[in-house]
């Protein structure tokens, strides 16, 4: 099970659309970030989130963190085939020592 | 270019055979982070160290082991290595504890 679920897993969809993306957990965590991971390299960080209810702006990503600190989203405006790649969202977890967690993700096809 | 060094890219051996990964961290950062990708887990973490000392642990396998030097790059250890090890393993790395990551382009491993 993992502490943060991403949704959907998997989206496809055309150049200029508009899209959202989920990550929820039952825990409440002190901030989210947000990261890309494009084919062959590793995740790069787009963002983290810190106070409940903060909303965050790079460009046409748009990322929220939620009033309880237990869920965040990212949502993209007028999607470039540049967007594609995997979408992670990841936190600070003490146990077992302090750790960064990761969830599965959601792939993101942007066709031209 | 995250400033994280991971060597070798690609890893190609058999079961039952024992690899090492190395990874340097970007100039100044003290944590070194070890995470295992593969398709059905997702990225999940596996150890990290500070300053040449274990800080945290999750799910890493016993065959499995890592360490920190003085010059504060890290190694990471499979033994007895099973087909189901396939994956392609992290370095990434923090100036301190559980802030923002930056991760190396991974080393593919393939058990043959």
């Amino acid at each position: 099970t993992q502490l943060l679920e991403q949704s959907p897993q998997f989206l496809s969809i055309q150049e200029g659309e508009n899209l959202t993306v989920y990550c929820n957990s039952s825990s409440v965590f002190s901030s989210l970030q947000w990261y890309r991971q494009e084919p062959g390299e590793g995740p790069v960080l787009l963002v983290t989130v810190v106070t409940g209810g903060e909303v965050k702006k790079l460009k046409r990503l748009t990322f929220q963190f939620g009033d309880a600190r237990k869920d965040s989203s990212l949502h993209i405006t007028a999607a470039q085939p540049g967007d594609t790649g995997l979408y992670l969202c990841a936190g600070p977890k003490n146990t077992g020592g302090f750790k960064t967690i990761f969830g599965a993700g959601t792939r993101l096809f942007v066709k031209a | 270019d995250s400033g994280v060094t991971q060597t070798p890219k690609h890893l190609i051996t058999a079961t039952g055979q024992r690899v090492t990964l190395r990874c340097s961290p970007r100039s100044g950062d003290l944590s070194v982070y070890w995470y295992q990708q593969s398709l059905d887990q997702g990225l999940q973490f596996l150890i990290q160290y500070y300053n040449g000392e274990e800080r945290a642990k999750g799910n890493i396998l016993e065959r499995f082991s890592a360490q920190q030097f003085p010059d504060l790059h890290s190694e990471l250890n499979l033994s007895s290595l099973e087909l189901g090890d396939s994956a392609l393993y992290f370095c990434a790395s923090s100036v301190g504890v559980a802030e923002k990551l930056f991760f190396g382009s991974g080393t593919q491993l393939s058990v043959l």
